[in-house]
């Protein structure tokens, strides 16, 4: 079956401008995470939705929120972008998002703010 | 402050040459999932360890959880260029997300 798709692959922005990411989870998967991979920081958390509802939220600012529909497909999305918010954002998609369940993470969308 | 440290941050070794890898923390995890990413992709996960003192083996690679279940290492036997990425340490607690570490960049040369 098809793994985690995430859209775009490359996204360049300018500071101050907004921009969604796109993820497709594995179908029948119904917990999806978010991250941030950047060199200084490494992965960080942003928040994990199940059923449409967020679940889990990291330690981020407001600026960054997210969405799930209700076949799982997620969104995330950063207003006001900072210089700072250049990194590769990274989504995992797991059955039921249990402590010890595999991830599977998509290939990322990498975002660069200008 | 990182809750999981690994080390070393980068290594560079020959083809057929041992390593191993370490991922240190002062909290307790419930398990510990390693993952390798290679360039231009997602992490994939590797094992996970529940146990302490757990072990496991998956081909070259010999996975350990400490006792304590604070600790794990990561040893590759006859390393390979293929073994070439980022490798990744990601513990679980009682609630909420996985915490990754910033990883060990492996390099492998012919």
């Amino acid at each position: 079956k098809a793994g985690v798709t995430q859209t775009p692959r490359y996204l360049i922005k300018t500071r101050g401008q907004q921009v969604t990411l796109s993820c497709s989870p594995i179908s029948g998967h119904r917990s999806v995470s978010w991250y941030q991979q950047t060199p200084g920081q490494g992965l960080q958390f942003l928040f994990e939705y199940f059923s449409e509802t967020q679940r889990n939220k990291g330690n981020f600012p407001g600026r960054f929120s997210g969405r799930q529909f209700s076949n799982s497909r997620s969104e995330m999305n950063v207003s006001t972008l900072e210089l700072g918010d250049s990194a590769l954002y990274l989504c995992a998609s797991s059955l039921d998002g249990l402590r010890n369940e595999k991830l599977f993470f998509g290939s990322g969308t990498q975002l660069s703010v200008l | 402050t990182q809750l999981l440290e690994q080390s070393p941050q980068f290594l560079s070794i020959q083809e057929g040459e041992n390593l191993t890898v370490y991922c240190n923390s002062s909290s307790v995890f419930s398990s510990l999932q390693w993952y390798r990413q290679e360039p231009g992709e997602g992490p994939v996960l590797l094992v996970t360890v529940v146990t302490g003192g757990e072990v496991k083996k998956l081909k070259r690679l010999t996975f350990q959880f400490g006792d304590a279940r604070k600790d794990s290492s990561l040893h590759i036997t006859a390393a390979q260029p293929g073994d070439t990425g980022l490798y990744l340490c990601a513990g679980a607690r009682s609630q909420g997300n996985l915490i990754f570490g910033k990883g060990t960049k492996l390099s492998v040369k012919p």
